[in-house]
C-alpha cells in the first residue's frame, strides 16, 4: 500500500527555523517526484516545489523560491520542507504528494499544520 | 491570483449535473495534461482525473474530464450531497517550470 506519512503539527515563533518531513512507503521511492503544496487558512492549494528523489533535482514555484528548501534522504525514503526563518504568513497546512502521470498527484500525505505566532 | 482561473462556486441539485471550468494559457493547459482534485476540509486532496480525462482506480464514472485548447472542464453527474467539496484543477506550466493549481471551486449540492 502506497503511503505518504508526514510529521506532526508544529507551533513556532517568527524567526525560528523548521523542517517538516514526508516519509514514503509501499512503492519505489526514487521513481516518483515528491511535491509540496501549501494551503493557507481559508485559501486554495498552492504548488510550492518538487524534488526528484533519485538525484535531488528540484523545481520551485517563483513564489516560493528562496523562501523554502526542499530536500530528500532517499536512504530513508523521506522528503523534507525547510524554512530558515519563519514568518507569521507561513502559517498553513503543508501537504506532500507523489507526482504521477502528467504532473498529477495520486497519493497525498495527511498534511502538517504549521502555526507561526509570537 | 492563480495562474489557472476557476469559478469560485457552483451549485446544483442532487441528481443533477454540474461542470467546473479551468482556464489557462498556452504555457500551461494548452501544452500540458490537466488533473482534477476533490478536497474536503481536514482531509488530503483526492485525485479525480489525470491526463485530461483518465480516472484513477476507484473513481466513479460520474466524474469526467475534458480539455480543449487552453481550457479544461470537470463534469460531475448524478450529484450527491457527499460531492460537496472544493475542486481544483492542476497542470504544469512550461514557462514557470513549475506546477500550478486553479484557485478552487466550491461545489454546493442544494
Amino acid at each position: 500500500e502506497v503511503q505518504l506519512v508526514q510529521s506532526g503539527a508544529e507551533v513556532k515563533k517568527p524567526g525560528e527555523s523548521l523542517r517538516i518531513s514526508c516519509k514514503g512507503s509501499g512503492y519505489s521511492f526514487t521513481t516518483f517526484y515528491i511535491t509540496w503544496v501549501r494551503q493557507m487558512p481559508g485559501k486554495g492549494l498552492e504548488w510550492m516545489g518538487r524534488i526528484d528523489p533519485s538525484d535531488s533535482y528540484t523545481n520551485y514555484s517563483p513564489s516560493f523560491r528562496g523562501h523554502v528548501t526542499i530536500s530528500v534522504d532517499k536512504s530513508i525514503t523521506t522528503a523534507y520542507l525547510q524554512w530558515s526563518r519563519l514568518k507569521a504568513s507561513d502559517t498553513a497546512i503543508y501537504y506532500c504528494a507523489r507526482q504521477y502521470s502528467g504532473a498529477s498527484h495520486d497519493y497525498w500525505g495527511q498534511g502538517t499544520l504549521v502555526t507561526v505566532s509570537s | 491570483q492563480s495562474v489557472l482561473t476557476q469559478p469560485p462556486s457552483v451549485s446544483a441539485a442532487p441528481g443533477q449535473k454540474v461542470t467546473i471550468s479551468c482556464s489557462g494559457s498556452s504555457s500551461n493547459i494548452g501544452n500540458n495534461y490537466v488533473s482534477w482534485y476533490q478536497h474536503l476540509p481536514g482531509t488530503a486532496p483526492k485525485l479525480l482525473i489525470y491526463d485530461n480525462n483518465k480516472r484513477p482506480s476507484g473513481i466513479p464514472d460520474r466524474f469526467s474530464g475534458s480539455k480543449s485548447g487552453t481550457s479544461a472542464t470537470l463534469g460531475i453527474t448524478g450529484l450527491q450531497t457527499g460531492d460537496e467539496a472544493d475542486y481544483y484543477c492542476g497542470t504544469w506550466d512550461s514557462g514557470l517550470s513549475a506546477g500550478v493549481f486553479g484557485g478552487g471551486t466550491k461545489l454546493t449540492v442544494l
